[in-house]
């Protein structure tokens, strides 16, 4: 069956710019996490949403970051007032127990 | 902090040798857990998943999980060029995944 999708699959933007990354998970699956990687680094959780239930925000590094997800399916990230250091490719990843990963978003922030 | 633990390598190997790769976990909570490979670029991509202690294989691949010494190996028998990437481990709390920052695996031909 289809796996996790994600776009755009790149994304350059302007210092201050307001970004928007989409994910829509494996059909069926009512967890959805959002982690993001820098270069060399390892994988940093961001966001996960379990069905109807409150989202644990716990790892959104600053309230420039927000996600929601609608009707318990497709999920959108979004950056407002972007940084440099807000580059990294972000990851979105689905699944009951096993977590499966989707191509993930390279951002880039000029 | 729930934290997991992994040499980062390279872990150089001649192909066909078998390749070991280690993790601890400091969580004595987390209940499951889940190696990854990455290729350079790419997304992480599930390849095991082990709940119990002892030993569990898949192919070319065993895990091995030791709760009582909050350990978790990984196991690749006749280790192919392939095989060179990173691999991620990574140990389940409540409800997410606390993931290290992984071990590169070189295969020589």
């Amino acid at each position: 069956g289809a796996g996790v999708s994600q776009s755009p699959s790149n994304k350059v933007t302007e210092k201050g710019k307001d970004v928007e990354l989409r994910c829509d998970p494996i059909s069926g699956h009512t967890a959805l996490y959002w982690y993001r990687q820098s270069l060399g680094q390892g994988l940093e959780f961001l966001i996960y949403f379990q069905g109807n239930s409150a989202p644990d925000k716990s790892g959104l590094p600053s309230d420039r970051f927000s996600a929601e997800r609608t009707g318990g399916s497709v999920s959108t990230l979004t950056i407002q007032r972007t940084q440099q250091e807000d580059s990294a490719v972000y990851l979105c990843a689905s699944g009951d127990y096993e977590q499966y990963f989707g191509p993930g978003t390279r951002l880039t922030v000029t | 902090q729930k934290e997991v633990e992994q040499n980062s390598g390279p872990l150089s190997v001649p192909e066909g040798a078998i390749a070991s790769l280690n993790c601890t976990y400091s969580d004595r909570g987390s209940q499951s857990f889940f190696w990854y490979r990455q290729y350079s670029g790419k997304s992480p991509e599930l390849i095991m998943s082990i709940y119990s202690n002892g030993d569990k294989e898949d192919g070319r691949f065993t895990a091995q999980l030791n709760k009582a010494s909050q350990y978790v190996s990984l196991l690749i028998r006749d280790s192919q060029p392939s095989d060179s990437a990173t691999y991620l481990c990574a140990a389940s709390g409540y409800s997410t995944l606390t993931f290290g920052k992984g071990t590169m695996l070189l295969v020589s031909p």
